[in-house]
C-alpha cells in the first residue's frame, strides 16, 4: 500500500505556456502532500507543502503566483508551473503522508523541459 | 535548520558490504529514514529508525543510530547491481524532511 502516482512523467513545454503536473495517493488518503525540486545531481529542495482544502505554505524564495498549488481532494494535489522558462526546467517530485504516520511516500517524478 | 551531510560517492564489488555515513547537527528528529533513488526515479523508502532505537535490521539492510555522534548509517550486506542508486537520508524536522546531498553507490560486477 501507499503508492503515490506522479503524472506526467516527462514534458517538454515551448517557453510561456503553462505546465500542470498532477500528484495521487491511489490508495490511502494523503492528509499532506508535499512538492520538491531537484536539479540535476543535487538534493531535494522542498517547495511548499500542502493540506486539503487549504492553502499552500510556500518554502521562502518560492514564488507562489509562479507555482500553483492545489489540494482539492484527499488524493490529489496539482502543481502547475505558469508562464515557464528555461530555467523552470528541472525534476519536480511529490510526495505524500498519511494520518498519524510518519512516512513520506514519494511519486516517480516528472522531468519538465522548457525550450 | 537541519544540517544533513553525506558522502558522495561509493563504489562497491558485487557481494560485497556497502557502508552509507549521514551525519546531522539537530538532535531533535524523532524519525530518521533512508531512501533509495534510482535514475529518473522518485524516492524509494528503505527504511527507517525511531530515535529510541540503536540498530535496525531488516533483511540486508542494517541501520545503526549514534545519536552521540549524530551519525546515521546504512549498512546493505551482500551488495547487487540492482543497489547501484542514490541513496539519500532524511531526518524529519516539524512536519517535513531535511536530506542530505545522496550518496551515489557504484556496483562494480
Amino acid at each position: 500500500g501507499a503508492v503515490v502516482s506522479q503524472h506526467p512523467s516527462w514534458v517538454i513545454c515551448k517557453s510561456g505556456t503553462s505546465v500542470k503536473i498532477e500528484c495521487r495517493s491511489l490508495d490511502f488518503q494523503a492528509t499532506t502532500m508535499f512538492w520538491y525540486r531537484q536539479f540535476p545531481k543535487q538534493s531535494l529542495m522542498l517547495m511548499a507543502t500542502s493540506n486539503e482544502g487549504s492553502k499552500a505554505t510556500y518554502e521562502q524564495g518560492v514564488e507562489k503566483d509562479k507555482f500553483l498549488i492545489n489540494h482539492a481532494s484527499l488524493t490529489l494535489s496539482t502543481l502547475t508551473v505558469t508562464s515557464a522558462h528555461p530555467e523552470d526546467s528541472s525534476f519536480y517530485i511529490c510526495s505524500a503522508t498519511r494520518e498519524n504516520e510518519n512516512i513520506q511516500y514519494f511519486g516517480a517524478g516528472t522531468r519538465l523541459s522548457v525550450l | 535548520g537541519e544540517d544533513v551531510e553525506q558522502s558522495l560517492f561509493l563504489s562497491v564489488r558485487e557481494g560485497d558490504s556497502s557502508v552509507i555515513n549521514c551525519t546531522y547537527t539537530d538532535s531533535s528528529s524523532t524519525y530518521l529514514y533512508w531512501y533509495k533513488q534510482e535514475p529518473g526515479a522518485g524516492l524509494q523508502l528503505l527504511t527507517y529508525i525511531f530515535s529510541n532505537m540503536d540498530m535496525k535490521q531488516d533483511q540486508r539492510l542494517t541501520v545503526l543510530l549514534n545519536k552521540k555522534d549524530k551519525h546515521l548509517s546504512l549498512r546493505i550486506a551482500d551488495t547487487q547491481t540492482g543497489d547501484s542508486a542514490i541513496y539519500f537520508c532524511a531526518l524529519k524536522e516539524d512536519n517535513r524532511l531535511a536530506f542530505g546531498k545522496g550518496n551515489q553507490v557504484v556496483v562494480i560486477p
